[in-house]
């Protein structure tokens, strides 16, 4: 069963914008994931922060964490047309993940 | 070798049809997934195999059935499906069952039902 929402679920930015993603989920996790779906094809591990983590950084993405409010955000700085993408993330307590909603992420040119 | 492979990238099946999807990986990782993904939803988990044992099935129908081989290859028997079972079936590995790691996807298989 779905565990997370994401909002918004469709963004569309011009290229060079920054991009911000929500995810909040219902249990607690040991971890919480992202990943990037380009459209009808197989999923993209990005990032993953672990429950004891508040911040994470990787080239273009910041996620964060706050596991009080059961919330993370997914930051995309300085955007390209090849970001366009579906944006999932998937928190994980036990054996499985579990997928949010999903963000529709449109990159202008 | 970093990837997971899913044959055939299409399928279009009779509801009186069997076919088998296939998925492969060469990272020794011990866990493979199988997920269903309909459109603008997230996929949904159908089953996971921990050591080439299956370990969850979640409440998938009996016309779906998994098989597991060997450590490298999963597949994924389908039989008598119906219309609704129409969707992207993904196929993920990672290292361990029970781990902290990210999950590997294939690009999936394309399925549609007559």
């Amino acid at each position: 069963s779905q565990q997370g929402e994401e909002d918004p679920q469709a963004l569309s930015i011009q290229e060079g914008e920054n991009a911000t993603m929500n995810c909040s989920y219902k249990t607690s996790i040991n971890n919480l994931q992202w990943y990037r779906q380009n459209s009808g094809r197989g999923l993209v591990h990005l990032i993953l922060i672990r429950s004891n983590e508040r911040e994470k950084h990787s080239g273009r993405l910041r996620v964060t964490l706050d596991t009080s409010k059961k919330s993370s955000s997914l930051l995309i700085t300085a955007s390209r047309a090849a970001d366009t993408a579906s944006y999932f993330c998937a928190t994980r307590f036990t054996r499985q993940l579990t997928f949010g909603s999903g963000t529709q992420l449109t990159v202008l040119p | 070798d970093t990837e997971v492979t899913q044959t055939p990238k299409h399928l279009v099946m009779g509801m009186t049809n069997k076919k088998s999807l296939k998925c492969e990986q060469h990272m020794g990782h011990r866990a493979m997934y199988w997920y269903k993904q309909k459109a603008k939803k997230p996929p949904e988990l159908m089953f996971v195999y921990s050591y080439e044992k299956l370990s969850i099935n979640e409440s998938v129908p009996s016309r779906f059935s998994p098989e597991c081989p060997n450590s490298s290859l999963l597949n994924l028997h389908l039989h008598a499906l119906q219309p609704e079972d129409s969707a992207l079936y993904l196929c993920a590995s990672s290292l361990l069952p029970a781990g902290q790691e990210t999950q590997y996807f294939g690009p999936g298989t394309r399925l549609l039902v007559l």
